[in-house]
């Protein structure tokens, strides 16, 4: 089973608060992830890491924010919750350069924003 | 652009039958193609990758899928169902522009005692 970690497991907020989900990996990987998905669709890339201060946005718009200041460590914050945030956030981790990659995922943390 | 559709969000069999789950990919370049499995309160978990070399590409738990590039295919399969195999699978395709993977919208299988 994959060392990747993600706190908390579930979260239910109010409007308005600032929320930061937790993904830490003790496997040593540059590459990490973050998804968001909602049930019964995919999985969308919204932020990637190549590697320490190294940060992309994804392919899914999000207001998120993410930070890479530790090789095992990759934040995400909302600065702002809304109900629309509302969703399952995937963490991610990868110990390659290439395409083919295994990709080795967190249980996620699934947001509510009332 | 790469993407990929799987066909049916949810599939049921029953226990010792055939599981079939169905992915067609889209891409302009030679792709790589994943399925990945998710089990009730866990993350995803590769089941087995086609990386250009066998096209038939067997995985963990008995699970095989096969590279079809006439059919723009790479169906997911086990002979015999086991009610452990209760998950949602999905299939992606890789970006190779920028090293990512993109996900279909998964196929939930429901095993039958």
């Amino acid at each position: 089973e994959a060392d990747i970690y993600q706190t908390p497991r579930y979260l239910v907020i109010g409007t308005g608060k600032k929320i930061t989900l937790e993904c830490s990996q003790t496997m040593g990987h540059d590459k990490m992830y973050w998804y968001q998905q909602d049930p019964g669709m995919e999985l969308h890339l919204i932020h990637y890491s190549y590697g320490v201060n190294s940060t992309e946005k994804g392919d899914l718009s999000s207001e998120s924010t993410v930070s890479r200041i530790r090789t095992e460590h990759f934040p995400l914050t909302l600065e702002s919750a809304r109900p629309s945030h509302t969703s399952q956030y995937l963490c991610a981790s990868s110990d390659g350069g290439g395409i083919t990659d295994t990709q080795y995922f967190g249980p996620g943390t699934r947001l509510t924003v009332l | 652009a790469q993407s990929v559709t799987q066909l049916g969000s949810h599939v049921s069999v029953s226990e010792g039958a055939l599981v079939l789950l169905r992915c067609n990919y889209s891409s302009s370049v030679p792709p790589y193609l994943f399925w990945y499995v998710q089990y009730p309160n866990k993350g995803l978990q590769l089941l087995l990758k086609y990386t250009s070399a066998a096209t038939l590409v067997k995985g963990i738990n008995g699970f095989e899928a096969e590279f079809k590039k006439s059919e723009t295919s790479f169906h997911l399969t086990k002979p015999s169902a086991h009610m452990s195999d209760a998950a949602e699978y999905f299939c992606a395709v890789s970006d190779s522009s920028a090293s990512k993977i993109i996900f279909g919208s998964g196929t939930r299988l429901s095993i039958r005692p």
